[in-house]
């Protein structure tokens, strides 16, 4: 079973400009979550979609960042403008509803310089 | 919101040695304690957890320890093995599991 892939691996953008990042979580995982590693600090969490609606957006930093999750299965988070700060790893996770485990299955990030 | 600190940053190892993680957090409504291990080019990938109702839980070489009232949970790695060589993270949540606040990573390095 193909676990979570994320696109790009890397990119690199001048500021000002626009990237879209996105997540394919493992088939039937209806929780989809986006975190954000910046500089070596902690993983925050940025937002949580069940299905094809937002649970919690509470983590996103501003509303040059957006997520949607059309029709509940892949993710797009798109950064619009980019500035310096946004740099560092995207990580995508997703599990399943009503997992008697709390287990996230992360993908392997994309990361995100801003020049 | 909930804060999470974690210690060392960095724990370098002998092979065979134990290496000691340690959390804390701030606040006493979360009930659920991950550790997640992230290796080099991968993404970070649950190996234990523990509830509130449980104050020690074992799994062969590492084990998880919580104290509720310090507020302060470990993760102990035994008989460490240069494929533990890797960053681990701890989190904490409340209810429900979604949304996990997790510590800053400590990058364990176990040399041969």
């Amino acid at each position: 079973e193909a676990g979570v892939t994320q696109f790009p691996s890397h990119s690199v953008i001048e500021k000002g400009q626009t990237v879209t990042l996105r997540c394919d979580p493992i088939s039937g995982h209806d929780n989809l979550y986006w975190y954000r590693r910046v500089m070596g600090k902690e993983i925050k969490f940025l937002l949580h979609f069940v299905k094809e609606s937002k649970q919690d957006e509470s983590g996103m930093p501003n509303n040059r960042f957006l997520a949607e999750r059309t029709g509940g299965t892949y993710s797009t988070l798109k950064v619009q403008p980019a500035e310096l700060e946004d740099s560092g790893v995207y990580f995508c996770a997703s599990s399943p509803l009503g997992q008697v485990t709390g287990e996230l299955f992360f993908g392997e990030g994309s990361r995100l310089t801003v020049l | 919101g909930e804060n999470v600190e974690q210690h060392p940053s960095t724990l370098s190892v002998q092979e065979g040695d134990s290496a000691v993680i340690k959390c804390t957090y701030s606040d006493s409504a979360s009930n659920y304690f991950p550790w997640y291990k992230q290796e080099l080019g991968k993404g970070p990938q649950l190996i234990i957890d523990i509830r509130s109702n449980v104050g020690e839980k074992k799994d062969q070489r590492i084990a998880v320890t919580l104290n509720k009232t310090a507020k302060h949970f470990s993760l102990h790695i035994t008989e460490t093995q240069p494929e533990d060589s890797a960053v681990y993270f701890c989190a904490a949540s409340k209810t429900g599991f979604q949304k996990l606040v997790f510590g800053t990573g400590t990058r364990l390095l176990v040399s041969p």
